[in-house]
């Protein structure tokens, strides 16, 4: 059961230029995204999040859009750098389920080219 | 910067052992999370946990697993007899309020042979 789907396992972009990357999801009681960036041999860290109530969150460099009728989010790197390659993670949670349990996506590995 | 932080960062077993996977969770932090990833698949969430007690589980989560916080700061999450797809990444996560961002650990890689 894909609740949470990232449905491009890659995506390659140039240094400076911009990364979307995207999530869908099936799952309306969701009311609570994040991204998180995993390196290799390391756990995901926490990038950015957005609830429900708003459509745009953005912190420096990374943006985040909701789009709640399309069921819809994604994450805007802007610009680019090398450092920014990893696997991004899309995740959705219920607020009301109050235990915070997270349900993430495949998971998209951005290369950022120099 | 506090850290959640795991132990060990690799462990082998026999298949059928039990073995025990340690945290230590970011120490002001009261949620507590387990999850795996099998290699090539999602991140999946096995178990939260809060006020000593489960407050939430996987279906994976079956009575071959269970978790403890054995003191103010371990939190351990137990596989009894372990069976060769039990071998993934596990990793623990934390955070102060169920509705905040979760903090994970660097993960444990097992490997049941």
């Amino acid at each position: 059961d894909q609740q949470v789907k990232q449905n491009s396992p890659s995506l390659s972009v140039q240094e400076g230029r911009i990364s979307i990357l995207n999530c869908d999801y099936t799952n309306s009681m969701f009311d609570y995204f994040l991204w998180y960036k995993k390196y290799p041999a390391e756990g995901p860290t926490f990038l950015i999040s957005i609830s429900s109530i708003k459509d745009k969150n953005e912190d420096g460099r990374f943006t985040v859009f909701l789009n709640k009728s399309a069921k819809h989010l994604s994450l805007h790197i802007v610009p680019s750098q090398p450092g920014d390659s990893a696997v991004y993670f899309c995740a959705a949670s219920i607020f009301s389920s109050n235990t915070g349990k997270l349900i993430f996506g495949q998971g998209t590995t951005l290369q950022v080219k120099p | 910067e506090p850290e959640v932080t795991q132990t060990p960062s690799h462990q082998v077993t026999q298949m059928g052992q039990e073995v025990i996977l340690r945290c230590v969770p970011i120490s002001n932090h009261l949620y507590f999370y387990w999850y795996r990833q099998i290699l090539g698949q999602k991140v999946e969430f096995l178990v939260s946990f809060y006020n000593n007690e489960i407050s939430e589980k996987s279906e994976i989560f079956d009575d071959q697993f269970s978790v403890e916080r054995p003191d103010g700061s371990n939190f351990t999450l137990k596989i009894r007899s372990t069976k060769l797809e039990d071998s993934a990444m596990y990793f623990c996560a934390s955070n102060r309020d169920w509705n905040t961002e979760a903090f994970f650990g660097q993960g444990t890689r097992l490997t049941v042979v």
